[in-house]
């Protein structure tokens, strides 16, 4: 079981907007603002899409946003295309000087 | 650019040892903290190990502390993970990657490699 927790599965029809979300507890999320969000496609390596809660890494689409209130994190895609169904990972430091992963949110676009 | 390549993957006999490799290039290997993570066929990603930039400070799953040691050789921009008494849930693609900051030991991963499979079974 993935330390932190995200829902299986979401969907969205191209130009939709889907949020997608990560609970914690307060050693890892509620604790740091260290929260990241990964995208994996099939049979590829994880991208770094979000790092320290809500910044982008050049060369991300401003489309991608994210957030976090208390336990909670959350990544917002805007305006869905076909290039982003993949994968999502949310990630955070914790206050077992570990990284701690969630069970990762499968997106399909409609 | 910034690479990573994996190697040292293969099929391995529960309670053998493997040791990985990750060799970087494209920046300066010795100013960074360097993880490893892997994730099972189907399944999420799961941290591993982490050093710090120097190799003084290493961080261990407990799953695997005791099992797996995590060193690096700077000389050669080399990262290595030493696996003995594998187990059949040690069976993933093991993804090496690096810290975002100089100097700093976590907290997100900026590049991974390809990764290499290792699979635990007789």
């Amino acid at each position: 079981q993935s330390a932190l927790s995200q829902p299986a599965s979401v969907s969205g029809s191209p130009g939709q907007s889907i949020t997608i979300s990560c609970t914690g507890t307060s050693s890892d999320i509620g604790g740091y603002n260290y929260v990241s969000w990964y995208q994996q496609h099939p049979g590829k390596a994880p991208k770094l899409m979000i790092y320290d809660v809500s910044n982008r890494p050049s060369g991300v689409s401003n489309r991608f946003s994210a957030s976090k209130s208390g336990d909670t994190a959350s990544l917002t895609i805007s305006g869905l295309q076909a290039e982003d169904e993949a994968t999502y990972y949310c990630s955070s430091y914790t206050s077992s000087n570990t990284v701690a992963f969630g069970g990762g949110t499968k997106l399909t676009v409609l | 650019q910034v690479q990573l390549v994996e190697s040292g993957g293969g099929v391995v006999q529960p309670g053998r040892s493997l040791r990985l490799s990750c060799a970087a290039s494209g920046f300066t290997f010795r100013t960074y903290g360097m993880h490893w993570v892997r994730q099972a066929p189907g399944k999420g990603l799961e941290w591993v190990a982490g050093s710090s930039n120097d190799g003084t400070n290493k961080y261990y799953e407990d799953s695997v502390k005791g099992r797996f040691t995590i060193s690096r050789d700077n000389s050669k921009n080399t990262l290595y993970l030493q696996m003995n008494s594998l187990r059949a849930e040690d069976t993933a693609v093991y993804y090496c990657a690096k810290v975002s900051g100089n100097y700093v030991d976590w907290y997100y991963f900026d590049y991974w490699g390809q990764g290499t499979l290792v699979t635990v079974s007789s």
